[in-house]
């Protein structure tokens, strides 16, 4: 059975950090693009960053370059995103998603499995 | 980037009725890369379509998608109980970044 666990989220002061991270289980790590997905309280899905399955190729929504950095941890089965100068505007419950199989990121960038999230608060 | 606007914001139907969803996109959405997604209360979102016509695993016959280019639309084709949530569609084309709609609320009339 596929899990996806995310862990990590908590409040924040604005200008400060946050690392979240997933534990996967269930299925070929290595084999996957992987992917984090935000929702607003009360509001839809955004995509925010994904990651192919070496960790060669990284790409992020404009609204977090620079700040956020997403990494993985094949080894351990572990994808992170690492979240700082967080403003209040990044409040959200942050998803861990499994992406594509592909090898490029011309491929099938649609999420089949989705942790529980966990959500980040940012305020003073 | 790909903007999609989903439409109706809200749509009121009875148990049994038929729900059309529409998902537009502002430029063609390349080799019909959008999925359809159904998210509960409290829950995370749950693949329903891709490829714009393809079921996922275990997803009920009464989900379909269909369209290509700018223009695509999920059918509920006779609502249960449990089908009463919200929906988002998702493109996945060449073109970063990934986008999805803003979505459809399908509420208990």
């Amino acid at each position: 059975e596929v899990q996806l666990v995310e862990s990590g989220g908590g409040l924040v002061q604005p200008g400060g950090s946050l690392r979240l991270s997933c534990a996967a289980s269930g299925f070929t790590f290595t084999s996957y693009w992987m992917s984090w997905v935000r929702q607003a309280p009360g509001k839809g899905l955004e995509w925010v960053a994904n990651i192919k399955q070496d960790g060669s190729e990284k790409y992020y929504v404009d609204s977090v370059k620079g700040r956020f950095t997403i990494s993985r941890d094949n080894a351990k089965n572990s994808l992170y995103l690492q979240m700082n100068s967080l403003r209040a505007e990044d409040t959200a419950v942050y998803y861990c998603a499994r992406d594509t199989l592909s090898s490029t990121w011309y491929g099938s960038h649609y999420f089949d499995y989705w942790g529980q999230g966990t959500l980040v608060t940012v305020s003073s | 980037e790909i903007v999609l606007t989903q439409s109706p914001g809200t749509l009121s139907l009875s148990p049994g009725e038929r729900a059309t969803l529409s998902c537009r996109a502002s430029q063609s959405v390349s080799s019909s890369y959008l999925a359809w997604y159904q998210q509960k209360p409290g829950q995370a979102p749950r693949l329903l379509i891709y490829g714009a016509s393809s079921r996922a695993t275990g997803i009920p016959d009464r989900f379909s998608g269909s369209g290509s280019g700018t223009d695509f639309t999920l059918t509920i084709s006779r609502l249960e109980p449990e089908d009463f949530a919200v929906y988002y569609c998702q493109q996945y084309g060449s073109s970063r970044p990934l986008t999805f709609g803003g979505g459809t609320k399908v509420e208990i009339k």
